[in-house]
């Protein structure tokens, strides 16, 4: 099974900053992962997948990069929307599909 | 596109709950579709996965043999059976879909549906 450890756990910045995420996998993924973004009583929802493609309707301070085992997740210029949990998955290697343990991005 | 879980609850240890998934204003019937669960406080955890014609299905190691997730394409409906419930399988269950726009990644998520397994 693949693990994702993502960092940090928790990330603290204001509006208009700009957020980098990591994401690390065990074993090489390849292009083969993907973030979603979690807010409170919601559901997550796809920002990007293989790495580094928006998925529909993501605005474009959101990137993506990395290939192998290493990835980032880029947020340019903070909005007050943003703040959320971050999750980091891979479907190289399935079953099981394995997302890493999220990072909290909060006002500070 | 929108997915609508429903038949959560409350059960005890050892029980059974059936969920269903139901694809409301669009056709299931050529994706494949999945379950996610997230346990209070917790990350995401992937259950199970069933693809368009319900041939090939996969779970993850805890829900083997204790779950059973099937389709009904007629109906426009996904199922996960649950037996031998624990505590541990406490969280909201999430019917999500593999978008081929997406390269097969998870691109639409259910509302969820929570899951608690209590005596």
């Amino acid at each position: 099974e693949i693990v994702l450890t993502q960092s940090p756990a928790t990330l603290s910045l204001s509006p208009g900053e700009r957020a980098t995420l990591s994401c690390r996998a065990s074993q090489s993924v390849g292009i083969y992962l993907a973030w979603y973004q979690q807010k409170p009583g919601q559901a997550p929802r796809l920002l990007i997948y293989n790495a580094s493609n928006r998925a529909t309707g993501i605005p474009a301070r959101f990137s993506g990069s990395g290939s192998g085992t290493d990835f980032t997740l880029t947020i340019s210029s903070l909005e007050p929307e943003d703040f959320a949990v971050y999750y980091c998955q891979q479907r190289s290697d399935w079953p099981p599909y394995t997302f890493g343990q999220g990072t909290k991005l909060e006002i500070k | 596109v929108q997915l609508v879980e429903s038949g959560g609850g409350l059960v005890k240890p050892g029980g059974s709950l059936r969920l269903s998934c139901a694809g409301s204003g669009f056709d299931l019937s050529p994706y494949a579709l999945n379950w996610i669960r997230q346990a209070p406080g917790k990350g995401l955890e992937w259950v199970s996965c069933i693809d368009s014609s319900g041939t090939f299905i996969y779970y993850e190691d805890s829900v083997k043999g204790r779950f059973t997730i099937s389709r009904d394409n007629a109906n426009n409906s996904l199922y996960l059976q649950m037996n031998s419930l624990r505590a541990e399988d406490t969280a909201v269950y999430y019917c999500v879909r593999d978008g081929p726009v997406a390269d097969y990644f998870f691109d639409d998520w259910g509302q969820g549906t929570q899951v608690t397994v209590s005596s």
